[in-house]
């Protein structure tokens, strides 16, 4: 089983509509968690953290459920600007080990007129 | 934008042959990363530096060995190129490397092993 995994997709959507994605995470002791968007053939670029409250930024909602070991990301309001893939990050367990990130494989978001 | 570059940002090379790719930031950041993507895989861990001449091994280290000698540049060296190594490898900072610190990702290098 990998320690990240998401549905790669990918998720066509018509423009306006709403559309979430989930990550799962292995380890119960990870204390971090991220969105990324990466665009075709550029670097991954944050999106957001997640938070155990959830946290909003405009259109974009990211949630935490520790107890089931997931993330989540919900995107109101599609535009085609938000075509990309989506990648979830969760950092190593243990502060020793740099922060390291651990990445899902990525779920590709394709936004049609 | 952070300031990472990376270089090359595209290479070809043949089996065999000795490869080095750089990363070098303005940031002054202490910590550093290697990544690799590749689709199936997502991004995965080669090694990363949390100071000058410190390093140490990710998920997927065989066959890459890696240099810090100043805060602003990390090198990743494939002893010798396989196939298996054709990738897109991007560099990442982190100013403490914490557990939720930000990583910063450079523009990546397209590196193909004939």
């Amino acid at each position: 089983r990998k320690e990240v995994e998401q549905d790669p997709g990918p998720f066509n959507v018509p423009e306006g509509a709403t559309v979430a994605f989930n990550c799962t995470y292995s380890n119960s002791a990870s204390q971090s968690f991220f969105w990324y968007r990466q665009d075709c053939r550029k670097e991954p670029k944050l999106l957001m953290s997640v938070y155990s409250s959830g946290n909003e930024d405009g259109r974009f909602t990211a949630q935490l459920n520790r107890a089931s070991q997931y993330i989540s990301l919900l995107i109101r309001d599609s535009k085609l600007s938000d075509s990309a893939t989506y990648l979830c990050a969760v950092t190593a367990p243990f502060y020793n080990q740099g922060g390291k990130l651990i990445f899902g494989q990525g779920t590709e978001l394709s936004v049609k007129p | 934008d952070a300031g990472i570059t990376q270089s090359p940002r595209h290479k070809v090379t043949e089996t065999g042959t000795p490869v080095t790719l750089r990363c070098h930031q303005t940031e002054n950041h202490r910590y550093m990363y290697w990544y690799r993507q590749d689709p199936g895989h997502g991004l995965r861990l080669i090694h990363y530096s949390y100071g000058v001449k410190d390093t140490d091994k990710g998920e997927v280290s065989d066959g890459y060995s890696v240099s810090r000698s100043k805060t602003e540049d990390f090198l990743l060296t494939l002893e010798s190129a396989t196939s298996s190594q054709t990738s897109v490898y991007f560099c990442a900072i982190s100013d403490e490397g914490g557990p939720s610190d930000t990583q910063y990702f450079g523009p990546g290098t397209r590196l193909t092993v004939l």
